[in-house]
């Protein structure tokens, strides 16, 4: 696609949900990260792919939280039993290889009530 | 622990002055900084910076980065309403492939 595509845009949930969010890289990036944005805060690592590698899961705040890519490509970010604290914007990007600039989606505003 | 710190955290100006945003970091093994416009919700590359006092120009915003004290600025010169936004400072080191942010300044520019 021309850019990276994240869905849902915004997602509500209840607290104890488990929510997925899909992350949709620009074609042959073969970098792709997740960042998550709290509000007024700046932006906190996730997890990192960079091709078949093993992912870079260092950033990743609890095992309720947990990333997948297939093929690849598209990235799911998984969040089980979610907490009023994972209400943040979740942000994706790629790059062409790592250690460059990054260009990131539109992020997916998740609230747990 | 590596950190990158903005400051000011937020800014308002009117349309027509000129605007320094700072940047400092302490990371272990320096690869490059960068600085990003974030509008709505996904932030736009601006600058990549990895040579120092080197000027980086594009229109009415520059950036130059100082590996001696380790910070860099972003200078924006006869600001517009449309350079509202948060700017984003982050940084690369060698040792990683992630970027590691800064808080970002908010600046509103007013007609």
């Amino acid at each position: 696609g021309a850019g990276v595509s994240q869905s849902p845009s915004n997602k509500v949930t209840e607290k104890g949900k488990d929510v997925e969010l899909r992350c949709d890289p620009i074609s042959g990036h073969t970098a792709l990260y997740w960042y998550r944005q709290s509000l007024g805060q700046g932006l906190e690592f996730l997890i990192y792919f960079q091709g078949n590698s093993a992912p870079d899961k260092s950033g990743l705040p609890s095992d309720r939280f947990s990333a997948e890519r297939t093929g690849g490509s598209v990235s799911t970010l998984t969040i089980q039993r979610t907490q009023q604290e994972d209400s943040a914007v979740y942000l994706c990007a790629s790059s062409p290889t790592s250690n460059e600039k990054l260009f990131f989606g539109s992020g997916t505003q998740l609230s747990v009530l | 622990e590596d950190k990158v710190v903005q400051s000011p955290l937020s800014l308002v100006v009117h349309e027509g002055d000129t605007v320094t945003l700072n940047c400092s970091y302490e990371v272990t093994n320096f690869r490059s900084l960068l600085w990003y416009k974030q509008e709505k919700k996904a932030p736009t590359f601006l600058f990549m910076l990895t040579s120092s006092g080197i000027e980086k120009k594009s229109g009415r915003l520059s950036s130059i980065l100082d590996k001696k004290e380790l910070s860099s600025i972003l200078n924006i010169t006869a600001t517009q309403t449309g350079d509202s936004a948060i700017y984003l400072c982050a940084v690369l080191a060698y040792n990683t492939d992630k970027l590691i942010f800064g808080t970002g300044t908010r600046l509103q520019v007013f007609p």
